[in-house]
C-alpha cells in the first residue's frame, strides 16, 4: 500500500517569489512513479510535473522543479518566479509501476499568490 | 484543455432519483477511471476500466454502478444515494494500464459537483 502525506493545508507566496511545497510517501515497491498536480478553482486537476522513482535527476518543467529525496522519501515542488495563476490546490500523488497505475493522493496545498 | 469532458458540471438529486454521469475522452487513451473528491480528503479511486473491462472496485457501494461502452465513454449510474455522497466525482483517462512498463500519466475531466439533498 502507498501512502502520500503533505504537511501544509495552506501556502502563500508573493507574486514573483519562490515556493516550495512539501510532499512525503511511503511505500513498498521498488519502482513507482511520483506526480504533482494541480488543481485551480476551475476544478480541471492538471498534471504539472512528473518524476519516474528510478531517475536520480530531479524532474523540472519551466518553472516547476522537484526535489526528489528517494532515501528519505520525499518529493517537493519548487515554484520559481510565482505567478497569479499559479494559485490553485496543489496535490502530490504517488502510483507503482507493477500490475496497475493507480494514483494514491495527498490531500492537497491551497497555495495563494499574493499580488 | 479538452481532452477530458464531463458531464453535467453540476447536479442536485434527491436520495430517490436516478441519474448519470458522463465521461468522455478525446486522447485515444484505454484506461478509464472514476475518482471521488470530498472535502478535507485525499481523491478516492472508485473505478478502473481497461479496455472496456472492469479492472478495479475499490470497495464501492452498489448505488453507484459503472459502464464503459467503449474505450472513450465511461458512465458512472446513481441511485438511491446518500447525502454523503455528495462530492466531486472526476473522471481520468491514460494510455494503459497494467502490465508492467512506463506508468502511464492520468489526464482529468473537469469533474461533476453532485450535491444530494
Amino acid at each position: 500500500a502507498q501512502t502520500v502525506t503533505q504537511s501544509q493545508p495552506e501556502m502563500s507566496v508573493q507574486e514573483a517569489e519562490t515556493v516550495t511545497l512539501s510532499c512525503t510517501y511511503d511505500t513498498s515497491e521498488s519502482d513507482y512513479y511520483l506526480f504533482w498536480y494541480k488543481q485551480p478553482p476551475s476544478r480541471q486537476m492538471i498534471l504539472v510535473i512528473r518524476q519516474e522513482a528510478y531517475k536520480q535527476q530531479n524532474a523540472t518543467e519551466n518553472r516547476f522543479s522537484v526535489n526528489f529525496q528517494k532515501a528519505a522519501k520525499s518529493f517537493s515542488l519548487k515554484i520559481s518566479d510565482s505567478q497569479l495563476g499559479d494559485a490553485a490546490m496543489y496535490f502530490c500523488a504517488s502510483a507503482s509501476n507493477f500490475g496497475n497505475e493507480k494514483l494514491t493522493f495527498g490531500t492537497g496545498t491551497r497555495l495563494t499568490i499574493i499580488p | 484543455e479538452t481532452g477530458v469532458t464531463q458531464t453535467p458540471r453540476h447536479l442536485v438529486m434527491g436520495m430517490t432519483n436516478k441519474k448519470s454521469l458522463k465521461c468522455e475522452q478525446h486522447l485515444g487513451h484505454n484506461a478509464m477511471y472514476w475518482y471521488k473528491q470530498s472535502a478535507k480528503k485525499p481523491l478516492e479511486l472508485m473505478f478502473v476500466y481497461n479496455f472496456k473491462e472492469q479492472t478495479e472496485n475499490n470497495s464501492v457501494p452498489s448505488r453507484f454502478s459503472p459502464e464503459c461502452p467503449n474505450s472513450s465513454h465511461l458512465f458512472l449510474h446513481l441511485h438511491t444515494l446518500q447525502p454523503e455522497d455528495s462530492a466531486l466525482y472526476l473522471c481520468a483517462s491514460s494510455t494503459r494500464q497494467g502490465g508492467g512498463g512506463d506508468t502511464d500519466t492520468q489526464y482529468f475531466g473537469p469533474g461533476t459537483r453532485l450535491t444530494v439533498l
